[in-house]
């Protein structure tokens, strides 16, 4: 079965402390999101990345970290420096390429507790 | 700035009735629209989407309207189910370059039995 998946799916972490959230894919895309979404919010997307060694900061990438040494995970790292963790994080997936037109695969999601 | 605006919060309607939700936006430059479903605690699933060369896009109960002229688009769900309750977002992307989705907030559909 292909798809993306997130672990774990709930996590709670002690303020100041670094967080690294997993994303993993099997559907071969070439392109991975990073998204947040709070209460009564859309998603805001925090890092994306359309190739192997390469990632971009989307609109709120303040205090966040990515990688991405294959093409199969995009991990996130939410470092002491965001000042406000608790969300619901999701990742995505797509086979995006510049000039087409496309679809983004999510995960499960996983929600982070800040306490 | 919100370039993708989704101003109904909410919206109830019965089973077996008509659900329109709608979608503004304000970037000329979005040429490709999704609507994305999300239940609570999980990923969002992909639903419909059209391109700006379109303006209906049908796939069984779902149908997206796009007025470009206007910048708006609505997902009309015919008939309305129970299990179509869930949080619908609009989604937005630029063509020839512009990989991101912008989302709007989304609204909180309720179908009631």
């Amino acid at each position: 079965d292909g798809g993306i998946t997130q672990s774990p799916k709930y996590l709670f972490r002690k303020e100041g402390q670094n967080v690294t959230l997993s994303c993993e894919q099997n559907l071969n895309h070439d392109a991975m999101y990073w998204y947040r979404q709070d209460p009564g919010q859309g998603l805001r997307l925090i890092y994306y990345s359309q190739i192997v060694n390469d990632f971009q900061k989307g609109d709120i990438a303040e205090g966040y970290s990515v990688s991405r040494e294959k093409k199969e995970s995009f991990p996130l790292t939410v470092t002491s420096a965001q000042k406000n963790p608790t969300a619901f994080y999701l990742c995505a997936s797509s086979i995006a390429l510049t000039g087409t037109t496309y679809e983004q695969y999510f995960g499960p999601g996983t929600r982070l507790t800040v306490t | 700035d919100q370039q993708v605006k989704q101003n109904s919060p909410s919206l109830s309607v019965q089973e077996g009735r008509i659900s329109i939700l709608n979608c503004d936006y304000t970037n000329s430059m979005f040429d490709y629209f999704l609507w994305y479903k999300k239940y609570p605690a999980e990923g969002p699933t992909f639903l419909i989407s059209i391109s700006s060369i379109k303006d209906k896009n049908e796939d069984g109960r779902f149908t997206v309207f796009l007025n470009k002229s206007a910048k708006h688009l609505s997902l009309h769900i015919v008939p309305s189910q129970p299990g179509d309750s869930a949080v619908y977002f609009c989604a937005a992307s630029g063509w020839g370059g512009s990989e991101k989705l912008v989302f709007g907030k989304g609204t909180k559909l309720t179908v009631n039995p």
